[in-house]
């Protein structure tokens, strides 16, 4: 069973541009949520996705933005980005249908550098 | 509001050493769910294991073992007789029922096992 994809894995951008990240989640999973992951603040929920619907977002500024595909792929893109939006972004599928019982399968992540 | 707190931040041991990893955690939810995730060098993470909050009993899988205490807000994990493959990055995480499908993580805390 392919686990969960996230592409590109690696990017450099510089300050002002946007940039678009990728996730397969497994297959059957229908919740996606992301994560940023930094030395300095450890992993932050940045939002979660099922059914195409948001039901949560992290304390994440308006320039970062998701959302999901029927086939419950999902993308996440940050706008005008800053060096602070240099980081691991991390996607994870689950395959809990409501509640929050379900652990969470993680991809490798998406390395942005921004420059 | 939820929060996880693992006040190790670096732990250092010798190959067949025993080491717990603590973690706090704080929720108002008389449901939720707590879990461990490893994260070694290679960078994915990779869940160990789930608790629900009606679950106190501790359980042991291998050399790993957790000892969950509501009464303390409590979910710690030992490694028996540890092996240089267990150096990673630990992570407690913490999922309230009525928490809106948002799983948060604690620091994290560094294992390092020296042969």
């Amino acid at each position: 069973k392919a686990g969960v994809t996230q592409t590109p894995r690696y990017l450099i951008k510089t300050r002002g541009q946007q940039v678009t990240l990728s996730c397969s989640p497994i297959s059957g999973h229908r919740s996606v949520s992301w994560y940023q992951q930094t030395p300095g603040q450890g992993l932050q929920f940045l939002f979660e996705y099922f059914s195409e619907t948001q039901r949560n977002k992290g304390n994440f500024p308006g320039r970062f933005s998701g959302r999901q595909f029927s086939n419950s792929r999902s993308e996440m893109n940050v706008s005008t980005l800053e060096l602070g939006d240099s980081a691991l972004y991390l996607c994870a599928s689950s395959l809990v249908a409501s509640g929050n019982t379900g652990e969470l399968f993680f991809g490798e992540g998406s390395r942005l550098t921004v420059l | 509001a939820q929060k996880v707190t693992q006040a190790q931040t670096e732990i250092s041991v010798v190959e067949k050493e025993d080491v717990t990893l603590d973690c706090v955690y704080e929720t108002r939810d008389t449901t939720y769910y707590l879990f461990w995730y490893k994260q070694p060098p290679s960078g994915e993470l990779v869940f160990l294991i789930r608790r629900n909050s009606f679950d106190e009993q501790n359980e042991i899988s291998g050399r790993y073992s957790w000892n969950f205490q509501k009464s303390t807000s409590s979910f710690n994990f030992t490694i028996t007789a540890s092996q240089v493959v267990d150096s990673a990055v630990y992570f407690c995480a913490l999922s309230e029922a009525t928490g809106g499908f948002k799983t948060i993580f604690g620091a994290g805390t560094r294992l390092f096992v020296k042969a």
